[in-house]
């Protein structure tokens, strides 16, 4: 069964801190994996595209990197303005995107 | 360019009733996906319509449908409202071009807060 999970849930960080979060994904067959960020009452917003393994995507602050099992987002010295719900989807053979569950980054100055 | 447009922004229903969602996607995309979002669950894929035909369906039951116009503007209907149907329901767009929306980066509209008494 496809499957993609998301952690860690919730993480809180000082201005400046540098991070991680991480999808990690069971599928059938990858199409692409996406990252979207979700602010409080918006829906979510596209960031990033990823096809295959050894691939990496920047934007200011956020590089996203691809494996065979997981993808990472990479958050460098983020600022109050990053906090928001980052949220990875897969796009498997069955032509039905499947998101986690998302990681609530908050980010203290 | 105007964003996607789904009205109404908030919804109150009570159990039994039904309920329709519009969804106006940005001038030029053909695809429309509809999601449904809750705090547990996350984004649940509810259905894709592409030049007025259902691509591609999710796991929901038949008391949610969906249709697509002639100018890609598509609405949901939940009839038989239940206390579970409570959610956000995002409307997003893609251009289509590929073929497959699920290769495509989406539009999302700011949502329906649909809450069931």
């Amino acid at each position: 069964e496809d499957q993609v999970t998301q952690s860690p849930e919730a993480l809180r960080l000082q201005e400046g801190e540098s991070s991680s979060l991480n999808c990690s994904y069971t599928v059938s067959g990858l199409r692409g994996l996406f990252w979207y960020r979700q602010d409080p009452g918006k829906g979510p917003e596209f960031l990033f595209t990823l096809y295959s393994a050894g691939e990496e995507k920047e934007k200011e602050r956020l590089k996203a990197t691809l494996t065979k099992k997981e993808s990472f987002l990479h958050i460098t010295a983020p600022k109050p303005e990053d906090s928001a719900t980052y949220l990875c989807a897969l796009s498997p053979n069955t032509d039905k995107l499947i998101f986690g569950t998302g990681t609530r980054l908050q980010v203290f100055p | 360019k105007a964003g996607v447009t789904q009205t109404p922004r908030y919804l109150i229903k009570t159990r039994g009733q039904q309920v329709t969602l519009s969804c106006s996607p940005i001038s030029g995309h053909r695809s429309v996906s509809w999601y449904q979002q809750t705090p547990g669950q996350g984004l649940q894929f509810l259905f894709e319509y592409f030049s007025e035909t259902q691509r591609n369906k999710g796991n929901f039951p038949g008391r949610f449908s969906g249709r697509q116009f002639s100018n890609s503007r598509s609405e949901m209907n939940v009839s038989t409202l239940e206390l579970g149907d409570s959610a956000l329901y995002l409307c997003a767009s893609s251009q289509g071009k590929t073929g497959r929306s699920t290769n495509e980066k989406l539009f999302f509209g700011s949502g329906t807060q649909l809450s069931v008494l």
